[in-house]
């Protein structure tokens, strides 16, 4: 079980704005940025967020994230057909747990 | 632009060592961290450990005492060897560059910017 806590599965229909959390506790999110990675069926992963909220270059607007606390979010606006992946968060682990942990990670299934 | 590629063998017998590396094409190893990361089939990604340019090291405590991560500046390349593998160590292998930066506040920044396409390994006899 992953120390960053992430929802299995999640779901929208095209056009529509999904969130995507991720908790954890004062040793991680709490105190470090958080980066959000996308991975698309038999690919590698991509970084989609870093630093709580900034977006690689070439990363389309529609991708925003947050953090409040221990915990962090994804947002995704004008949901698409090829944003189905499955979408992990990441953060840097003050405790013995780190110091680099993965959420358990989000299957986006678009409707 | 700066490219990963992962190579060693797709087939580990258990109890021996897991040994592969990652090349870095159309950039230099230097002065980025380089990391380890793996994949079991249909799980979550799990990081391995990461190395400096210069040798300097840390590994996920899971793993630690089986793993070693190792940079050969001249070939600009990185390896990993994980030792007494089992069934359990089958998966997916990454190679990745870790990017990072202190901002004016000294927090850390950090990411995996750059991936490889990864490795498959299967452990079994």
């Amino acid at each position: 079980q992953s120390v960053l806590t992430q929802p299995p599965s999640a779901s929208g229909t095209p056009g529509q704005r999904v969130t995507i959390s991720c908790s954890g506790s004062s040793s991680n999110i709490g105190s470090n940025t958080v980066n959000w990675y996308q991975q698309l069926p038999g690919t590698a992963p991509k970084l989609l967020i870093y630093s709580n909220n900034q977006r690689p270059s070439g990363v389309p607007d529609r991708f925003s994230g947050s953090k409040s606390g221990t915990s962090a979010s994804l947002a995704i606006s004008g949901l698409q057909s090829e944003d189905e992946a499955d979408y992990y968060c990441a953060a840097w682990d003050d405790s013995l747990n780190g110091p680099v942990l993965f959420g358990g990670g989000t299957k986006l299934t678009v409707l | 632009q700066v490219q990963l590629q992962e190579s060693g063998p797709g087939l580990v017998k258990p109890s021996e060592t897991l040994s592969l590396t990652c090349t870095v094409s159309g950039g230099s190893i230097s002065s980025y961290y380089w990391s380890w990361i793996r994949q079991p089939p249909g799980k979550g990604l799990e990081w391995i450990g990461y190395i400096y340019y210069s040798g300097s090291t840390n590994y996920n405590p899971s793993l630690k005492s089986r793993v070693t991560i190792s940079v050969d500046t001249s070939k600009n390349q990185f390896s990993l060897k994980l030792s007494s593998v089992t069934a359990a160590d089958t998966a997916v292998y990454y190679c990745a560059r870790r990017g990072y930066y202190y901002d004016s506040s000294g927090v850390l920044h950090w990411y995996f910017d750059l991936w490889g396409r990864g490795t498959l390994v299967t452990v079994s006899s």
